[in-house]
Parts: C-alpha cells; structure tokens; sequence
C-alpha cells in the first residue's frame, strides 16, 4: 500500500522555537505538498516541489521555508515558530504522469498537529 | 480568482438517509474536480474525481458525485449515510494550467443514530 509518512503526529513546541517536519513517500512521487489546515479555512497551500533541490511558494509561505534534497523527503521548516502558526500539518505527494488520469492525485499522511505556546 | 465553495459548513443525517453535499467552482474552463474525505485525526482519502466524459462520477465507500456545468456544481451525493461516513468532506478542483488543488473549506458531516 502506496504511503505519505508524517513523523511526528503531535508537536508541541515554544515561540521562537526552530520546528521542522518529515514527511517521506514511498511511490516515487515527483511532487511533493504542505499543506496548513484550519477550522473553516479548509486546506491552504504553504509550499510545494516538483523536483529535488527544487520548491515553490502556496498560498501562504511566510514563516515557513522548505527542503528537499531527496526524491522522497520534503521537510517544512518554522525558523522561528509563532502562536499563529498552531495549527495541523498535511503533507501530499503525486505523480506528473501522462495526463489527467493519473497525475495529481494528492495521497496524503496522516498529518502532524502543532501547537506552538 | 478562482475558488471551491461548500456552502455547508455542517450537516447533520440520520443513519440510512440520503446525503447530499454541496460544491461550487468559480473557474474560466472547467477543471479537474474531486471529492476528499477525512475521518477525524486522519489525513485525507480520494472518493472521486472528475476530469471527462460522463458527468455521474462514481466512487468509492458508495458515494458518487454529479458534475453539472450550467451550474458550475460537483456534488458530492449517498443514497444511504452510514455511521462510519462521519468525517470532514473537501471539495477540490485543479485548473488545465494550474499544478496545485484549490481546496474548499469543508463540510463536517454528522450522522445520528
């Protein structure tokens, strides 16, 4: 079974604090996703890769950066975590492929929930 | 811009009645549309999606949704909610030009005994 793999599922960390989270694909996946979600805003964009060493910015980027050194592994940086940046994590991974009919469907982890005090 | 609306942002069935749950896209050309589910403390699962062809799009767990594009709506419908379908439902929809998912905000599906 195909898996988006999120380390931590539960974080609590302190304002100022440097936060980094895992996530690691197994389906040799080219694009990689973070994802923020928040009560009744649904999923918004914070960054995403479609290539090693390559990343480009969502919807809402500031205050977070990103790496990804290899296929599998996209990791999302907080330099300095906030309160405002509580929230669930999700990370999603898909193929290019040929076409739709493949291509960009997102799979999913199991999301990280961090709470910044 | 383009955007997804779920007008809902809660629902509440009973057990073994219908269920339908309400998208709107705001695109130039239509896009690839799909349907997430999320139970809770879990990340999200594909239902269904829609990029051609016949607009009655079925998927998984029973569910199926109808793409009408006069009123540019991808509804998410069951004719029989479970207990176990409890969860969060996101409408999402992709652009030909686009590479990442618009996301709408959710609904938060509720099934009584």
């Amino acid at each position: 079974d195909v898996k988006v793999t999120q380390s931590s599922r539960y974080l609590v960390k302190r304002t100022g604090e440097k936060v980094f989270l895992e996530c690691v694909q197994d389906m040799d996946h080219e694009n990689m996703f973070w994802y923020r979600q928040d009560p009744g805003l649904g999923l918004r964009l914070i960054y995403f890769s479609y290539d090693v060493k390559m990343k480009e910015k969502g919807d809402i980027p500031e205050g977070y950066s990103v790496s990804r050194e290899k296929k599998e592994r996209f990791s999302l940086i907080l330099e300095s975590a906030s309160t405002n940046q509580t929230s669930m994590y999700l990370c999603a991974s898909s193929s290019t492929g040929n076409g739709p009919s493949g291509a960009n469907v997102l799979t999913f982890g199991a999301g990280s929930r961090l709470t910044v005090l | 811009a383009q955007s997804v609306t779920q007008p809902d942002i809660h629902i509440t069935v009973s057990e073994g009645a219908s269920l339908e749950l309400r998208c709107n896209y705001s695109y130039g050309a239509t896009p690839y549309l799909f349907w997430y589910v999320q139970s809770p403390g879990q990340g999200l699962q594909l239902l269904l999606k829609y990029f051609s062809g016949d607009t009655l799009v079925q998927g998984i767990k029973g569910f199926e949704a109808e793409f009408k594009r006069s009123q540019s709506s991808f509804n998410l419908r069951k004719p029989s909610v479970h207990w176990s379908d409890a969860a969060e439902y996101f409408c999402a929809a992709l652009s030909g030009s686009a590479r990442q998912l618009t996301f709408g905000s959710g609904t938060q599906l509720t099934v009584l005994p």
